[in-house]
């Protein structure tokens, strides 16, 4: 089965500082698909990162960066200098190739908010 | 700019009632897909669409049904609304190829309240 964890309900932090949103995934697949979505307060959720399972390499793009380890099924998503705007509900989401019903499997969200 | 729309931002129904949400893309994707956002449930798939006419049941298809008569537009219905299917309802859509592989553009959510 296909799972995903975000143990993180809500965050909270000061601007300017860093913050990294926790995400562990559960398949017994060798090839899958990692996305993090961000979900502002106007509703629509936005795509931010997909990653295969056989890229491993860390990504950064701007104030964001991704960590990705297989060894500990992780996925882990870090704002670096955080800003009001970065306020937000993010989810991480896994698609397995066995995935049966649900080819994107979401995490139960973090939000996050930036106090000015 | 691509864009996905759903008809209504906020919806008010009364329990019974047949209910339609639409949902339109403009990227000429095969894939659509129907969530409910729940608080502490995160996104729940409803059902989903590979091609025109074709449907699959999600985790939660139970008291809903949808029609894709066209690649664009993908029709949530809900045949007989009851007050547990009050929810913030998502649409979306992604380029041909597995359901899943690929960036999911999202439309902006239609809050359903059913009384």
């Amino acid at each position: 089965a296909q799972k995903v964890t975000q143990a993180q309900t809500e965050i909270s932090v000061v601007e300017k500082e860093d913050v990294t949103l926790d995400c562990v995934y559960e398949t017994r697949d060798t090839t899958y698909y990692l996305f993090w979505y961000k979900q502002p307060p106007s509703g629509e959720l936005v795509f931010l990162i997909r990653r295969n399972s056989f890229d491993e390499q860390n990504e950064i793009s701007g104030r964001y960066s991704w960590n990705f380890q297989k060894s500990t099924s992780s996925f882990n998503f870090t704002i670096t200098a955080s800003q009001v705007v970065d306020s937000a509900v993010y989810f991480c989401a896994l698609m397995s190739l066995s995935s049966g019903n649900t080819p994107l499997v979401f995490g139960k969200g973090t939000r996050l908010s930036v106090i000015a | 700019d691509v864009k996905v729309t759903q008809s209504s931002r906020y919806l008010v129904k009364r329990t019974g009632e047949k209910v339609f949400l639409e949902c339109v893309q403009d990227m000429d994707h095969e894939n659509m897909f129907w969530y409910r956002q729940d608080p502490g449930l995160g996104l729940r798939l409803i059902y989903f669409s590979y091609d025109v006419k074709m449907k699959e049941k999600g985790d939660i298809p139970e008291g809903y049904s949808v029609s894709r008569e066209k690649k664009e537009r993908f029709s949530l219905i809900l045949e007989s609304a009851s007050t547990n299917q009050t929810s913030m309802y998502l649409c979306a859509s992604s380029p041909p190829g597995l359901a899943g592989v690929h960036e999911q553009f999202f439309g902006p959510g239609t809050r359903l309240t059913v009384l």
